[in-house]
């Protein structure tokens, strides 16, 4: 069974700062890939990064970036220069399959982010 | 091109009764998954339509089911309804095969079983 690990139940940040959000996974797929979702209260799930299992370079997008390390099997998420509106839910999730029968997620428990002004 | 939508947004309905949720997906999405979020966990994962039939499901009984119409939306449907069935419900689409990061989320409908 895959799994999905998430140790830091809440983070708190000061503006402006970089904050690092941990995952580690497990999985005995070669192929897999790796997503990153905030969810603010208002509930939707808003797509951040994606690496995939065979993707050499680390993922970046904008402000987020993907610290991969495939032998450690960690997926750390890392925010630069935090804004207020960054305070949300952060939740690191796993691909598990492959092809059109194998689209099912399996998430973490999340963080709680809260950016300090 | 448009997102994700589901509706209602929020239901409350009565223990042991039947509700039906919608997801439309987004266009040149075909697949459509259903996820389960109880309030403070992650989401748990429901089944999953793709080309109108059900192709995953997760480890829930079968009073919850669904379907998948010609136009890739879906529905989600929840017989004999427990306080437990409270929750966040979440849909996802995604292209064929669901490779990167194709998986677009609604905004879900929050079920309230009293």
């Amino acid at each position: 069974a895959q799994k999905i690990t998430q140790t830091q139940p809440g983070m708190f940040v000061q503006e402006k700062e970089a904050v690092t959000l941990d995952c580690t996974y497990d999985t005995s797929d070669q192929s897999y890939g790796l997503f990153w979702y905030k969810q603010p209260s208002s509930g939707e799930m808003i797509f951040l990064i994606y690496q995939g299992s065979y993707d050499e370079q680390n993922a970046t997008e904008g402000r987020y970036s993907l610290n991969f390390q495939k032998a450690r099997k960690s997926a750390n998420l890392v925010i630069s220069a935090s804004q207020l509106g960054d305070s949300a839910m952060y939740f690191c999730a796993m691909r598990e399959g492959q092809g059109e029968y194998g689209n099912k997620l399996v998430f973490g428990a999340g963080t709680i982010l809260r950016v300090k002004s | 091109e448009t997102g994700v939508t589901q509706s209602p947004t929020h239901l409350i309905k009565t223990r042991g009764q039947q509700v039906t949720l919608r997801c439309s997906s987004q266009s040149g999405h075909n697949t459509v998954s259903w996820y389960q979020q109880a309030l403070g966990q992650g989401p748990q994962f429901i089944f999953q339509y793709y080309r109108e039939e059900e192709n995953g499901r997760g480890n829930f009984p079968p009073r919850f089911s669904g379907l998948q119409f010609p136009n890739y939306s879906s529905e989600l449907n929840v017989n004999a309804l427990e306080l437990d069935d409270s929750a966040l419900y979440l849909c996802a689409s995604s292209p064929e095969g669901g490779q990167g990061g194709g998986y677009t989320f609604g905004s879900g409908t929050r079920l309230t079983v009293v």
